[in-house]
């Protein structure tokens, strides 16, 4: 069965630095997605993202984060300079359109942030 | 603006008994889906069932049914015979319907807790 995977699974980093987390849809999906979990909280919409370019982030999805899908496969998420507010798990997930009846997730990128 | 609200934050649950996790939304749409998802330990989300908010069945998946009841804007998750693999969070989600300006976005509830004992 298709999955939609993400690496790395785990990331520890230094407050102020660059990091990117990688996502690999499911090959015919159009719409990607990434979410944020803050430890035991709900998950939160960051972005939408669909026909290369975003189509709708949320007030959380400021000016230090960014996506990209670079080669048509991968795609990503890049925060700029990281802040200890962003430790959190980052979930990619992917649907064939928008009103698909499934969203798949991926199974998380845990970022801790010291 | 949409919400989801999830009021149990934990749940206790006898093996092999059938639990109810409650789940209500607030939309404006006509048109929406409803999810729920589970989240074990390990940290990943599987989707377990869908609502459409024009289906007029209520979904099952297996052990899993969906108890939609619109009018009360109530989509409530029946798990029938739990296991211990079941201990997990659960959480609600839903998503705007076929506006253009929608794009197809989760919104999810705080989540619910549910420890099955053996």
């Amino acid at each position: 069965e298709p999955e939609v995977t993400q690496t790395p699974s785990h990331q520890v980093t230094q407050m102020g630095q660059e990091v990117i987390l990688r996502c690999v849809p499911i090959s015919n999906h159009l719409y990607f997605y990434w979410y944020r979990q803050i430890l035991g909280q709900k998950v939160e919409f960051l972005v939408s993202f669909y026909n290369n370019e975003i189509s709708e982030k949320s007030e959380i999805f400021d000016d230090q984060f960014s996506v990209e899908r670079p080669d048509g496969s991968n795609f990503t998420l890049k925060i700029r300079s990281t802040k200890l507010e962003d430790s959190a798990m980052y979930f990619c997930a992917s649907s064939e359109d928008r009103t698909s009846a499934t969203q798949y997730f991926g199974p998380g990128t845990r970022l801790l942030v010291l | 603006a949409q919400k989801i609200t999830q009021t149990q934050p934990g749940m206790f649950v006898q093996e092999k008994e059938a639990v109810t996790l409650d789940c209500t939304y607030d939309t404006s749409d006509q048109s929406y889906g409803l999810f729920w998802y589970k989240q074990p330990s390990s940290g990943e989300m599987i989707f377990l069932i869908y609502q459409g908010s024009y289906d007029e069945q209520n979904a099952t998946e297996g052990r899993y049914s969906l108890n939609f009841q619109k009018a009360r804007k109530s989509a409530n998750l029946v798990i029938s015979a739990s296991q211990l693999g079941d201990s997990a969070m659960y959480f609600c989600a839903m998503r705007e319907g076929p506006r253009s300006s929608n794009t197809g976005k989760l919104i999810f509830g705080q989540g619910t807790t549910l420890q099955v004992k053996p």
